[in-house]
């Protein structure tokens, strides 16, 4: 069964501090890794994504690893500001086999909590 | 380019009425994803729509629910004789092509009452 599993289910840090969530994924034929953020009342919006290929990506103050092997990911922020507070989703593609097509699996997210 | 559209942002409907939702994707895309999110929870799959065609409807309820992404205009998440446990943040998604990045709307927020 395809899974998106992410830890912690949530996280208060100070303003200033490094956090790292998880993603582990049972989900194949695998395509992609993408991170989103989700404000309260807002849609996703994509930070990274990431192929088979690719151990590292890094977006500003965001940097994502992907080991394909353990099959595990993980989202970086560094020096935290009170706006990185959001859910922040893991969503794995898998591809549907000879269709040029996509499903999408979603984590439940890590909700953020950055206190002044 | 506008992102993508959902509208309305904000539906009240009672119990029983029919509930239509649209989503406008990116100028371009021809791919379509719908997704509901109830309170604290995560995103839930349910339909992934291409012009025409509904390729993948696993996570769509069998009965009330329905999708469509005509070759013109909007795609429709319709759900008809609504029910409160149908409250929820509705997102729809659009992508260029099968494998691509899936850009969100903000989502419509439906009420049962």
């Amino acid at each position: 069964k395809n899974q998106v599993e992410q830890s912690p289910q949530s996280l208060i840090i100070l303003e200033g501090k490094n956090c790292t969530l998880q993603c582990n994924y049972t989900v194949s034929p695998f395509s992609n890794l993408r991170w989103y953020k989700q404000d309260t009342g807002r849609g996703p919006v994509s930070l990274t994504i990431m192929t088979f290929s690719e151990n590292t990506k890094s977006n500003g103050r965001y940097t994502a690893t992907l080991d394909a092997d353990t099959k595990q990911s993980s989202l970086h922020i560094t020096a935290s500001q009170l706006s990185d507070s959001a859910s922040y989703i893991c969503v794995v593609s898998a591809s549907i086999l000879n269709t040029g097509f996509q499903k999408l699996v979603f984590g439940t997210g890590t909700r953020l909590l950055v206190s002044p | 380019n506008a992102g993508v559209m959902q509208n309305p942002r904000h539906l009240v409907r009672r119990r029983g009425q029919e509930a239509r939702l649209r989503c406008s994707p990116m100028k371009g895309h021809s791919h379509v994803y719908w997704y509901r999110q109830l309170p604290e929870e995560g995103l839930k799959f349910m339909v992934y729509l291409q012009k025409e065609n509904i390729i993948d409807e696993s996570g769509m309820p069998k009965e009330r629910f329905s999708a469509e992404f005509p070759k013109e205009g909007p795609s429709i998440l319709r759900i008809q004789q609504v029910v409160r446990g149908d409250s929820a943040a509705y997102f729809c998604a659009s992508s260029l092509q099968g494998l691509t990045e899936a850009f969100f709307g903000q989502g419509t927020r439906l009420t049962v009452v």
